[in-house]
């Protein structure tokens, strides 16, 4: 049974470069959770998405946009980068409707140079 | 103000000996729940144990327990027979709002770094 994976696993971009990144939600889940986790600091919530909808969204700036395809997998998208937005992007998945826990990918380390 | 606390950046502890990380919460829902995540160097979360808000018994699993006390608002995770393989980064983080519901968001504290030594 597959956990939810993430690609790239590192990747380094410039400043005022575009950058997307990837996930692929555990079998049976349907809901994609993005986070963001700055070195020394907690996630942060991103956004959410549910049935290829954006579901709920944190205190993030337009410049951040996802996707969710019709087979759950999503897409986290961040334009203009600042080195700011330099973290590990973490990806987690559950089935809406279930108790409880998120289960998260290995995520995807951002360098902005 | 910050919805929870992780006021140990970091702990040392004996192998084999039992240690508790502490977590305090702020929410106004009746309904929420609380999680612990561990996060070792390679970067991924990995679930520990939960609790629900109107769960009457302390949650287990294993070697991991939560006392929870609600009055409080603490939800400390208790470790017991530390392993040196239990050395990593501990998040306790919260869901607000009705289990189910489908649409929720965790809230994380910023951690404890826990060091097992043998």
């Amino acid at each position: 049974d597959a956990g939810v994976t993430q690609s790239p696993t590192h990747l380094i971009k410039t400043r005022g470069q575009q950058v997307t990144l990837r996930c692929s939600p555990k079998s049976g889940h349907d809901t994609v959770s993005w986070y963001q986790q700055a070195l020394g600091q907690g996630p942060q919530f991103i956004f959410q998405y549910y049935e290829e909808e954006e579901r709920q969204r944190g205190n993030f700036p337009d410049r951040f946009s996802g996707h969710q395809f019709p087979n759950y997998s999503s897409e986290l998208n961040v334009n203009a980068l600042l080195l700011g937005d330099s973290a590990l992007y973490l990806c987690a998945s559950h089935k809406t409707g279930t108790r409880y826990e998120q289960y998260f990918g290995p995520g995807t380390r951002l360098t902005v140079t | 103000a910050q919805k929870i606390t992780q006021t140990q950046p970091g702990m040392f502890v004996q192998e084999k000996e039992a240690v508790t990380l502490d977590c305090t919460y702020d929410t106004s829902d009746q309904s929420y729940g609380l999680f612990w995540y561990k996060q070792p160097s390679s970067g991924e979360m990995i679930f520990l144990i939960y609790q629900g808000s109107y769960d009457e018994q302390n949650a287990t699993e294993g070697r991991y327990s939560l006392n929870f006390q609600k009055a409080r608002k603490s939800a400390n995770l208790v470790i017991s027979a530390s392993q040196l393989g239990d050395s990593a980064m501990y998040f306790c983080a919260m869901r607000e709002g009705r289990s189910g519901a489908g649409s929720y968001q965790l809230t994380f504290g910023k951690g404890t770094k826990l060091s097992v030594i043998p």
